[in-house]
């Protein structure tokens, strides 16, 4: 049963472009929702995360809107970057230290 | 302060055998959690030890066990080894008391099961 769909699957953008990836939920007991970055044989690292209390969350170049009426969310990533080429997945608990429900996944290219 | 660290990096078992992967926690962290990753897909949730207390476990079966040390360190135990058991495994830490205390992965475990 899966919990978060995230779309799309991957994502092809050229260098100083912002790609979007977005994640829907199903369970309205869920109010953590992270995001993760994870390159080829490494463990998935913890970008930004936002709790349902606010719409939008900014750091660096990584915003995370949120939608909590749609129960949506979405990941931005502003000017990006050939080095932020990697596969992001989102992520949903019932409270931060709580079991993760992950999305799918997507692959991005950044192309220079 | 010492981020996550799983042992070994990969692991190549047969059909049937049991294999044990271990996990340190990040200084600090009270809490770990285990999680399979299939090629292609996102990390699925097998289960979370706090304080050496199993405290949920996802949808797998008995043959997945864990343990957690008094140093907070941890074990994730399988047994009867099956194809579909090929993955990466990976341990989360994070700090239990406290719901405002994110997860931090581990570089993970990848094991083919032949």
């Amino acid at each position: 049963q899966q919990q978060v769909k995230q779309s799309p699957q991957s994502l092809i953008v050229q260098k100083g472009g912002i790609p979007i990836i977005n994640c829907a939920y199903e369970n309205t007991a869920f109010d953590y929702f992270p995001w993760y970055q994870q390159f080829p044989g490494k463990g998935p690292a913890l970008l930004i995360a936002i709790r349902p209390d606010v719409s939008e969350k900014k750091e660096g170049r990584f915003t995370i809107s949120f939608n909590k009426s749609a129960k949506q969310f979405s990941l931005h990533i502003m000017d990006s970057q050939p080095g932020d080429s990697a596969t992001y997945f989102c992520a949903a608990s019932k409270s931060a230290g709580n079991m993760l429900t992950f999305g799918g996944g997507t692959r991005l290219m950044v192309k220079p | 302060e010492t981020g996550v660290t799983q042992s070994p990096t990969h692991l190549i078992k047969t059909r049937g055998q049991q294999v044990t992967l271990r996990c340190s926690s990040q200084s600090g962290h009270n809490t770990v959690s285990w999680y399979q990753q299939a090629l292609g897909q996102g990390p699925q949730f097998i289960f979370q030890y706090y304080r050496e207390e199993e405290n949920g476990r996802g949808n797998f079966p008995p043959r997945f066990s864990g343990l957690q040390f008094p140093n907070y360190s941890s074990e994730l135990n399988v047994n009867a080894l099956e194809l579909d058991d090929s993955a990466l495994y990976l341990c989360a830490s994070s700090f239990g008391g406290s719901s405002y205390n994110e997860q931090f992965f581990g570089p993970g475990t990848r094991l083919t099961v032949l």
